[in-house]
């Protein structure tokens, strides 16, 4: 079993729909939480992180941990064909460099 | 530059040559990653630099694979004897201080074909 686990997807919906994407994991000892967007042919950019449980909102998006389920998620509202990205989960026990991603979620939205 | 910038973006290299792989950091970042993303998976940490610290070579796959970081701002990943399970994209990726990947940004990557 991997430690971060992700539906590869691909998932497609249509503008204006609300996205959920999920990540499930196995190590209790996470702390740090991150969403990451990675358009074709570019690095990852960091949308959000959260540590600990609770949730986090930014404009559209917000991210969610429940750590008691190990399961964590993104939702975007309002999506938008330029929101058309791969999406990253990521978790580390310490803010350093000990991360662990998920294999990444491929979203299409159809205008 | 604005941001971080890797050469080349593409290599393609023939199964037993050497590559090396460059990361130009944001100027003045002390912390410095390098991941590898292959199809369909996730990033798998190669390697951290953190200032004059030594690096942290957990994540090295082989010992046909070396990094340095010269001067503290660039570095090199070097990988010897090029398999084709070396295929892949190869991130960079660098941070202004002691907060990690929550401050980090990414390079465009170089990807990586080995024929």
């Amino acid at each position: 079993q991997k430690e971060v686990e992700q539906d590869p997807g691909p998932l497609s919906v249509p503008e204006g729909a609300i996205v959920s994407l999920n990540c499930t994991y196995s190590n209790s000892a996470f702390q740090y939480f991150m969403w990451y967007r990675q358009y074709s042919r570019k690095g990852p950019e960091l949308l959000m992180y959260t540590y600990s449980s609770g949730n986090k909102e930014d404009g559209r998006f917000t991210a969610q941990v429940d750590k008691s389920s190990k399961y964590i998620s993104l939702f975007i509202r309002d999506s938008q064909p330029s929101d058309s990205a791969t999406y990253l989960c990521a978790m580390s026990e310490g803010n350093n460099n000990d991360m662990r991603f998920g294999a990444g979620t491929r979203l299409t939205v159809k205008p | 530059g604005a941001g971080v910038s890797q050469s080349p973006s593409n290599k393609v290299t023939e199964k037993g040559k050497d590559v090396e792989l460059r990361c130009d950091p944001i100027s003045g970042h002390t912390a410095l990653y390098w991941y590898r993303q292959s199809l369909g998976q996730g990033l798998e940490f190669l390697i951290y630099f953190q200032g004059n610290s030594a690096p942290d070579k957990s994540g090295l796959p082989s010992d046909r694979f070396s990094a340095e970081r010269t001067g503290g701002s660039v570095s090199t990943l070097t990988i010897q004897r090029t398999q084709q399970e070396d295929s892949a994209v190869y991130l960079c990726a660098s941070s202004p201080g002691y907060f990690g990947l929550t401050e980090a940004f990414f390079g465009q990557g170089t990807r990586l074909t080995v024929v």
